[in-house]
Parts: C-alpha cells; sequence; structure tokens
C-alpha cells in the first residue's frame, strides 16, 4: 500500500537559515509527488509536484525539491528562510484509484517554526 | 485563490444533530475530492466524484457520511446523527479536467460538543 513518512515532527530553524524537510514514501511504480503547506485554520497551498522529468522541481515562494528513486525520497528544500514561512508542511503522493485517477495520500506533517 | 469555496467554514453543532457541508469549484471540474483532517495530522482520503459519479468511497466514510453531486458542479458533504469523533476540517479539492494536480479549499471546520 501507499505510504508516506515525514519523520521530523517539528523542525525550528533561524530566520535566513537554510531548511530541509525530509519525506519518504512507498509506491510500486513511477509517483506523483507533492509538498503541500499549511498555514493555521487554513486549507492547503500547494508548493509544488513532481510528476516525471527533472528530477530536481522548482516551487513557489522559493522552494525546491529532489525526487531520488534510489532513496525513495522528495525532501523539500529553501535556502533561506523568512519568518512568513512558519507553517505545517504535507508531503503527499498520488495513488490509484477505483476509476482511473488518482487520490492523494498526506503524510503526518512537519510543523516549522521559525527563529527570530 | 484555489478556485474552491467551502461553507459554512465553521460549524458547531451538539451530538446526535445532522449537518451538510458545501463545496463549491470555481467550474465544472472533472473531479472533486473530499477529504478529513484530524488535530495533528494530515489529510485523509474520503471520496471523490467524476462528474456526477462517486466512484469511491473510503472506510472512514460510514453509514452516517452521504456525499452527492447531483450536476457535476457543487457538492456537498452530509454527516448524519453526528459523534464527537467527527470533530474535524473537511477539506475538498478540485481536479482541472487535463490534469492529475488538487487544489484544496479553505476546509469547513466541525466541532461536534
Amino acid at each position: 500500500a501507499q505510504s508516506v513518512t515525514q519523520p521530523d515532527i517539528h523542525i525550528t530553524v533561524s530566520e535566513g537559515a537554510s531548511l530541509e524537510l525530509r519525506c519518504n514514501y512507498s509506491y510500486g511504480a513511477t509517483p506523483y509527488l507533492f509538498w503541500y503547506v499549511q498555514s493555521p485554520g487554513q486549507g492547503l497551498q500547494l508548493l509544488l509536484k513532481y510528476f516525471s522529468g527533472d528530477t530536481l522541481v522548482q516551487g513557489i515562494k522559493g522552494f525546491e525539491a529532489e525526487f531520488k528513486r534510489s532513496q525513495s525520497s522528495f525532501n523539500l528544500r529553501k535556502p533561506s528562510v523568512h519568518w512568513s514561512d512558519a507553517a505545517e508542511y504535507f508531503c503527499a503522493v498520488g495513488a490509484p484509484t477505483s476509476g482511473s485517477a488518482s487520490k492523494i495520500i498526506f503524510g503526518s506533517g512537519t510543523r516549522l517554526s521559525i527563529r527570530p | 485563490d484555489t478556485g474552491v469555496s467551502q461553507n459554512p467554514r465553521h460549524k458547531i453543532t451538539k451530538r446526535g444533530q445532522n449537518v451538510t457541508f458545501r463545496c463549491d469549484p470555481i467550474s465544472e471540474h472533472n473531479r472533486l475530492y473530499w477529504y478529513r483532517q484530524t488535530l495533528g495530522q494530515g489529510p485523509e482520503f474520503l471520496t471523490y466524484f467524476q462528474n456526477e459519479a462517486q466512484l469511491e468511497k473510503s472506510r472512514l466514510l460510514s453509514d452516517r457520511f452521504s456525499a452527492e453531486r447531483p450536476k457535476g458542479s457543487f457538492s456537498t458533504l452530509e454527516i448524519q446523527r453526528t459523534e464527537q469523533g467527527d470533530s474535524a476540517m473537511y477539506l475538498c479539492a478540485r481536479v482541472p479536467i487535463s490534469g492529475e494536480t488538487q487544489y484544496f479549499g479553505p476546509g469547513t471546520r466541525l466541532l461536534v460538543l
């Protein structure tokens, strides 16, 4: 069965420091992979996605992620975080449904705090 | 703006009451999904529609839950005889006709007292 693991429940980094959020997935074929961000009490905003092609994916707000098939990973990175990046981050994988479409399996999230 | 609106944004109800939530995508998209998110967890898939047809339902969707998409545009999710365990954020997502990316609405937060 498809699954997503985000091993870090909570990470604190200083403003201006670099960031890497870890994500490992379990999926038999080439997956659709996503990173979403959620501010408190809000819905989910798509940061970036990987379907195929270049394994380094650029997203919004200066984020990027790298798909590594050999490690079943899709880690999210940002070279310099801003206080406004404080939020919950979810890694997700697209999984097949009984129809021809896919549903999304989410990880349990990583809460990012920013130290002034 | 993700092109998905949900109403109400917040709902407080007493145990045993029925509640209904509505999801309106920006246009008649091919697919529409419902997810549930409990505190401290990632969203979990509940069900999805392709046009009017409900094609898959999660085991999380007990008999007290029913979802409809009568004209292939907006969708409703009803919970009958609510229980305290139903307290969660209910999220709706749309998928454009030519794509696989899900765009989420702001959610409806339900609190069952």
